[in-house]
């Protein structure tokens, strides 16, 4: 079993939807959870970033951690064509001072005009 | 503008060859890193580096080396010995005191292809 789980997708809505993108994880360890968002054939730019549970909101994303049950979710309120995008969550747990960051394999969104 | 940067953005190896990918950072990040990104695979890491002269290996280290000389260079070597090195390789740094620690900035990415 992989510690990160995300559905690959691809996930096609039309522009303005709601979307929600989701993660699960098995180490109870973890304590920062990152979504980055990546373009085809560009690196990942960070999105949004929360420590433990609870939920943060910028703009139209709204990123929720719930630690109890191991899952993180990322929702984008009225969604844009320029939102089409692979977005991957990433956690971490300190080892020693290092910060290890889990990656899921991400999930494929596409807007449509 | 601060950022980081990788070279080539594209590149074509040979059998047999060793090739060096760049990545650089004027971030004043204490720590850098190595990733491959494979299709349905996710971010591995290769290789990471919390000081200069320091650095090391992640969870696909075989076949790769780096160094680390300057705080803002962390070049990869792709040697011979890395048996499927066709794949996107991204170049990522963070702070590495404090909750901003947590944070990674990433590179554009090199494609490298084995031709």
């Amino acid at each position: 079993q992989k510690e990160v789980e995300q559905d690959p997708g691809p996930l096609s809505v039309p522009e303005g939807a709601i979307v929600s993108l989701n993660c699960t994880y098995s180490n109870s360890a973890f304590q920062y959870f990152m979504w980055y968002r990546q373009y085809s054939r560009k690196g990942p730019e960070l999105l949004m970033y929360t420590y433990s549970s609870g939920n943060k909101e910028d703009g139209r994303f709204t990123a929720q951690v719930d630690k109890s049950s191991k899952y993180i979710s990322l929702f984008i309120r009225d969604s844009q064509p320029s939102d089409s995008a692979t977005y991957l969550c990433a956690m971490s747990a300190r080892y020693t001072g290092f910060q290890k960051l889990v990656f899921g394999t991400g999930t494929r969104l596409l807007v449509s005009p | 503008d601060g950022g980081i940067t990788q070279s080539p953005k594209y590149l074509f190896r040979k059998e047999g060859q060793n090739v060096t990918l760049s990545c650089e950072q004027n971030l004043n990040h204490d720590a850098m890193y190595w990733y491959r990104q494979d299709p349905g695979q996710g971010l591995r890491l290769i290789y990471y580096s919390q000081i200069v002269n320091d650095f090391q290996k992640g969870d696909i280290a075989e076949g790769y080396s780096v160094s680390r000389e300057k705080k803002e260079s962390f070049p990869l070597t792709v040697t011979s010995a890395q048996k499927n090195p066709t794949a996107f390789y991204l170049c990522a740094s963070s702070q590495r005191e404090g909750l901003a620690a947590d944070t990674q900035y990433f590179g554009p990415g090199t494609r490298l292809t084995v031709l």
